[in-house]
């Protein structure tokens, strides 16, 4: 089926350790997108990615790192994890940046202990 | 500031009981304003597109207004499966998008 999938559903990790989470999506969207939500806060935008090997910051990219060397994938690491990124993450994709609805995966929980 | 306000934060309505959840917006020359519907453990399903005050677009139980400084999700006649957290999304001129914290909605049968 057509769609966007993340893995893994969930993750428990170690502060300090590298962590990736995957993004894959079967649409051909050229726009990919990185969210945490966290209890209190909307969706924030952490990175996104206008095609393949374009990349550019969101609200609040500290702490992750991005690549897109394929236009269906887009993981997100990271690269030495702190507590306080534990949070639900979520990948969106999207035909355009503007007036188009995102369409997003179902969530990758992750806890650091 | 571009901001996005939902309210109330949670909504508890018997069956067939209709009623409104608001989205208010701050925002820098509003290209769109989204709203999503979140159920628990999965990620939020696009619902409708507006992009102009005076807009209304309709699905089912639900239709979807907009103003100048807010947007409605009128819900008619719920059932218990509307149950879910319903999310409101601004895209400003610059492209961003701002999401509301959402209403978590329970329709009791």
């Amino acid at each position: 089926d057509a769609g966007i999938t993340q893995s893994p559903r969930y993750k428990i990790t170690e502060t300090g350790r590298q962590v990736t989470l995957m993004c894959h999506q079967t649409w051909s969207h050229s726009y990919m997108f990185w969210y945490r939500q966290d209890l209190g806060h909307g969706l924030r935008l952490i990175y996104y990615s206008a095609a393949a090997d374009i990349t550019d910051k969101g609200e609040v990219p500290d702490g992750y790192v991005v690549s897109r060397s394929k236009t269906e994938n887009f993981p997100l690491t990271l690269e030495s994890a702190t507590r306080s990124q534990t949070s639900v993450y979520f990948c969106a994709s999207g035909r355009t940046n503007s007036n188009q609805p995102q369409h997003f995966g179902d969530g990758t929980r992750l806890s650091i202990l | 500031e571009d901001q996005v306000t939902q309210s109330p934060e949670a909504l508890r309505l018997q069956e067939g009981e209709s009623s409104s959840l608001n989205c208010s917006y701050t925002v820098s020359g509003l290209r769109g304003l989204f709203w999503y519907r979140q159920d628990p453990g999965k990620g939020p399903e696009f619902l409708f597109t507006l992009y102009s005050a005076g807009e209304e677009k309709e699905k089912e139980r639900l239709k979807a207004t907009l103003t100048k400084k807010e947007s409605f999700l009128h819900i008619t006649a719920p059932k218990p499966e509307d149950s879910a957290t319903y999310l409101c999304a601004a895209q400003t001129g610059a492209n961003n998008l701002f999401f509301g914290t959402g209403t978590r909605l329970t329709v009791i049968p």
